[in-house]
């Protein structure tokens, strides 16, 4: 089975400032999506940015991009200019590219804090 | 464009009751997945919808069971309820693509979520 772990539980920033959130994954697949949602105190969870692991270019998304290193299986986010709005619940996730269905796989997810 | 809607927004309950919760895709999608959510936590995979059919299910009890109907929509029921189905449970669509049994690399959209409380 898949696992995904984000291991900082909290992360703080200064508004236009950067910060980036790890994330590693265990798998024995070769293919698959990895995504980044977003779920701010509304609760509704906000699709980020994805990765296809067939990709080697790393995706990217206006201030928002990542550092997929497949062999390390680490999927890092890093956001650029972070804004109050940034502030949120992040998690990472993963689905499996073959497995029937598509359900998503999530992390523990990573508190961001935006100081202005 | 309507998005995910979940209803009800709040519900609570006491142990050993039963629940509904329902939700209506986004327009144009036809898979329905459900997750709960325990404070603090990830959301964890309960089972999704597709074609009135149960295509996936997660480590969840037989307390936990759902229903999609022909226009899509979906509700989730838990059984005798415990106190530890206490969470918020997202509902999120998505479009079947050509794969196996509609498998598809669509992305998934979520509603805002039903806050269940358990006393």
């Amino acid at each position: 089975a898949q696992t995904v772990t984000q291991s900082q539980p909290e992360m703080s920033v200064q508004e236009a400032e950067t910060v980036t959130l790890s994330c590693t994954y265990d798998t024995s697949e070769s293919d698959y999506y990895l995504f980044w949602y977003k779920q701010p105190p509304s609760r509704q969870m906000i699709l980020v940015i994805r990765q296809e692991a067939y990709k080697q270019q790393n995706a990217t998304e206006n201030r928002f991009s990542v550092n997929f290193q497949k062999a390390a299986k680490s999927f890092s986010l890093k956001i650029s200019d972070s804004q109050l709005g940034d502030a949120a619940m992040y998690f990472c996730a993963y689905r499996s590219f073959m497995e029937y269905g598509n359900k998503l796989v999530f992390g523990a997810g990573t508190i961001l804090r935006v100081k202005s | 464009d309507a998005g995910v809607t979940q209803s009800p927004t709040h519900l609570i309950k006491t142990r050993g009751q039963q629940v509904t919760l329902r939700c209506s895709p986004k327009s144009g999608h036809d898979t329905v997945s459900w997750y709960q959510q325990a404070l603090g936590q990830g959301p964890q995979f309960i089972f999704q919808y597709y074609e009135e059919e149960e295509r996936q299910r997660g480590n969840f009890p037989d307390r936990f069971s759902g229903h999609q109907f022909p226009n899509y929509s979906s509700e989730l029921n838990v059984n005798a309820l415990l106190l530890g189905d206490s969470a918020l449970y997202l509902c999120a669509s998505s479009l079947s693509g050509p794969g196996q049994g509609g498998t598809s690399n669509q992305p998934q959209h979520f509603g805002d979520g039903t806050r269940l409380s358990i006393l």
